[in-house]
């Protein structure tokens, strides 16, 4: 999964607590992306950050927050405003945003909300 | 809007056939598109990717896809499909002017190859 790792594997919260997901990329890459899957509907963006201390609301944001201190993290924290939490999230990263540019995916954490 | 429809939900090859997972696409400009295959709670793999030139490209365990711009469309192809290659596939467009780096992917192609 190309150098960007994702922590814990599977994580379980219960109504009304917030959680953290951990992404980190030792790839030197610049621009870092969050995405929910769900079954049948792809990929959907949550937030990007194209540089440090800066970062952008994606499709879905609603119940989300992120923040982009360092260049190799990206945490993102589902919070209690988010009323269907339970999905696979993928964090992404690639050189720079403005290009061609493939991303590199994490190997995901799977949310359940109990 | 951009967009990306992957017509199929699940494909179903036998072993040693050709395989083909159908994409099209819709942006306002150039395309910039994207393949990645996904195994089971794993995250997602770059296979191939069409820039710009030959409208032929050649990826990653011998996958390729041809880019015809008169049908907006970006088909993966392999010409001789192996059980392992059963996966779920992603296509994915960028606009190629666009100011961000937000791809658009499609809901997903689920491939079955059969022994």
């Amino acid at each position: 999964d190309g150098g960007i790792t994702q922590s814990p594997k599977y994580l379980f919260r219960k109504e009304g607590q917030n959680v953290t997901l951990s992404c980190e990329q030792n790839l030197n890459h610049d621009a870092m992306y969050w995405y929910r899957q769900d079954p049948g509907q792809g990929l959907r963006l949550i937030y990007y950050s194209q540089i440090v201390n800066d970062f952008q609301k994606g499709d879905i944001a609603e119940g989300y927050s992120v923040s982009r201190e360092k260049k190799e993290s990206f945490p993102l924290t589902v919070t209690s405003a988010q009323k269907n939490p339970t999905a696979f999230y993928l964090c992404a990263s690639s050189r720079e945003s403005f290009s061609y540019n493939e991303q590199f995916f994490g190997p995901g954490t799977r949310l359940t909300v109990l | 809007a951009q967009s990306v429809a992957q017509p199929e939900d699940q494909v179903n090859v036998a072993e040693g056939n050709p395989l083909t997972v159908k994409c099209t696409y819709s942006v306002s400009g150039n395309p910039y598109l994207f393949w990645y295959v996904q195994y089971p709670n794993r995250g997602l793999q770059f296979l191939l990717k069409y820039i710009t030139g030959d409208n032929l490209v050649k990826g990653s365990y011998g996958f390729e896809a041809e880019f015809n711009k008169s049908q907006t469309s970006f088909h993966l192809k392999k010409p001789s499909a192996l059980v392992s290659d059963s996966a779920l596939y992603f296509c994915a467009v960028r606009e190629a002017s666009g100011n961000t780096g937000k791809l658009i992917f499609g809901q997903g192609t689920t491939l079955q190859v059969k022994p």
